[in-house]
């Protein structure tokens, strides 16, 4: 069975870069989306975007001016970069797995943008 | 985007309820509807996909139906460990959006 484990920074900055990383334990890249998905108590659940292990690209319009995702498949891991972080950035995120919608989570990890 | 609109946003069982949670979508979104549980300090479980596929190892007394913009869970007889939050996810058009969760609590 897979298992999603990440991990990256929790306190940052305003203005400094989101970067988190998540490992694939147990499972191929292929035929998957890999996905990033935030929650905070403000907007609830929020989908960041996704990368398929060709490399493509899905991301969320809110987000795509900041946001880079991106695949090391012969580390068995994604990553996601979100840059000029604000305080509205502070929220759990989680990296998960689907083939329809997410469906292997990763454990989270909160993200707190605090001056 | 697609608005998802989960009404209520908490409600009260027992033990042995059957329980319905509804998902509403802004727009048409066929079939392509996802549901997760939560549980306070875990990541969102997937119950169920394309409205109502049961995820492998998910109990069968959890249920899915609709379809177009109006979509509903349904607990057939609610247990202890089914005290959680429930997040309805649509997966037919980019960015998914997610409801903002219905919490079922111990009456």
């Amino acid at each position: 069975q897979v298992q999603l484990q990440q991990w990256g920074a929790g306190l940052l900055k305003p203005s400094e870069t989101l970067s988190l990383t998540c490992a694939v334990y147990g499972g191929s890249f292929t035929g998957y989306f890999w996905s990033w998905i935030r929650q905070s108590p403000g907007k609830g659940l929020e989908w960041i975007g996704e990368i398929n292990h060709n490399g493509i690209t899905n991301y969320n319009p809110s987000f795509k001016r900041r946001l880079s995702i991106s695949l090391d498949s012969s580390k068995n891991q994604f990553s996601l970069k979100l840059t000029s972080a604000t305080a509205a950035d502070t929220a759990v995120y989680y990296c998960a797995r689907g083939s329809v919608t997410p469906g292997s989570w990763g454990q989270g990890v909160l993200v707190t943008v605090s001056s | 985007d697609i608005r998802m609109t989960q009404s209520p946003s908490s409600l009260s069982a027992s033990v042995g309820d059957r329980v319905t949670i509804p998902c509403r979508a802004s727009q048409d979104i066929r079939n392509d509807l996802a549901w997760y549980q939560q549980k306070p300090g875990k990541a969102p479980e997937r119950l169920i996909y394309s409205t109502s596929t049961l995820q492998s190892g998910v109990p069968s007394r959890f249920s899915g139906s609709g379809s177009g913009t109006e979509f509903t869970l349904t607990i057939s007889s609610l247990q202890p460990e089914d005290f959680a939050t429930y997040f309805c996810l649509q997966h037919n058009s980019y960015p998914l959006t997610f409801g903002g969760g219905t919490k079922v609590e111990i009456k």
